[in-house]
């Protein structure tokens, strides 16, 4: 089956400071779809980013990441970090298999420090 | 408004008891699913719901079962709670068959005593 890692349980950084959030997946499927979830403190996990391509970044909010199909790697990186940035970060992937849902891994915490 | 609603917010109980959480989409989309959120914020999916074939997912106790009216209403009932169904159930739909983005309702958390 697929498998998502997100190696940081928490991650804090100050104010203003670049911020990265590692994630890799293994996965025997061509056709996969990747995803950066955010989800604030007693909110719905809200879609952050989304990828399909190989190689090509994304970027939305001030976040890019690029998918890397070579090392299997997604990860999701802000140049400038702001405190409203500390939330729960998703990253999750779906295969072909629809019914199979969004195959998350355990998420990693960010909070901001002045 | 379009999105995925949830009720109730959060439900108290007692072991053995039946609970049954609400979900409604109104974002058109053609599935839906149920994730459990447990107290180490692990997502897991439970249920997925598409054209009125629902897929369970193996390692879910017989206890759960989903209920839907249409596409746009995926409801979920656990007959007899145990201490371990403790968690927050989150709602998502999307649409079949494009790898989508998933939209989650705000969750209904359930604690058991």
């Amino acid at each position: 089956g697929d498998s998502v890692t997100q190696t940081e349980g928490l991650v804090t950084v100050t104010e203003g400071l670049p911020v990265k959030l590692n994630c890799t997946y293994q996965t025997t499927y061509l056709t996969i779809a990747f995803f950066w979830y955010v989800q604030y403190l007693n909110e719905a996990p809200q879609v952050l980013l989304k990828s399909s391509t190989d190689n090509k970044r994304t970027e939305h909010q001030g976040f890019h990441a690029t998918l890397h199909k070579s090392s299997s790697s997604f990860h999701l990186q802000k140049s400038s970090a702001q405190l409203s940035d500390s939330a729960l970060y998703y990253c999750a992937l779906s295969d072909h298999d629809y019914a199979q849902g969004l195959t998350f891994g355990l998420g990693t915490r960010v909070s901001v420090f002045p | 408004e379009t999105a995925v609603f949830q009720t109730p917010n959060y439900h108290v109980t007692q072991v053995g008891n039946e609970v049954s959480f609400n979900c409604k989409q109104t974002l058109g989309h053609d599935t839906m699913y149920w994730y459990k959120q447990d107290s180490k914020k692990l997502l897991k999916i439970m249920f997925s719901y598409n054209n009125k074939q629902l897929i369970v997912n193996e390692t879910v106790p017989r206890r759960f079962s989903p209920q839907s009216s249409d596409k746009a209403h995926l409801n979920l009932r656990i007959k007899s709670v145990e201490p371990e169904d403790s968690a927050v159930y989150l709602c998502a739909s999307t649409n079949w068959g494009n790898q989508d983005t998933q939209y989650f309702g705000p969750g209904t958390r359930l604690l058991v005593l």
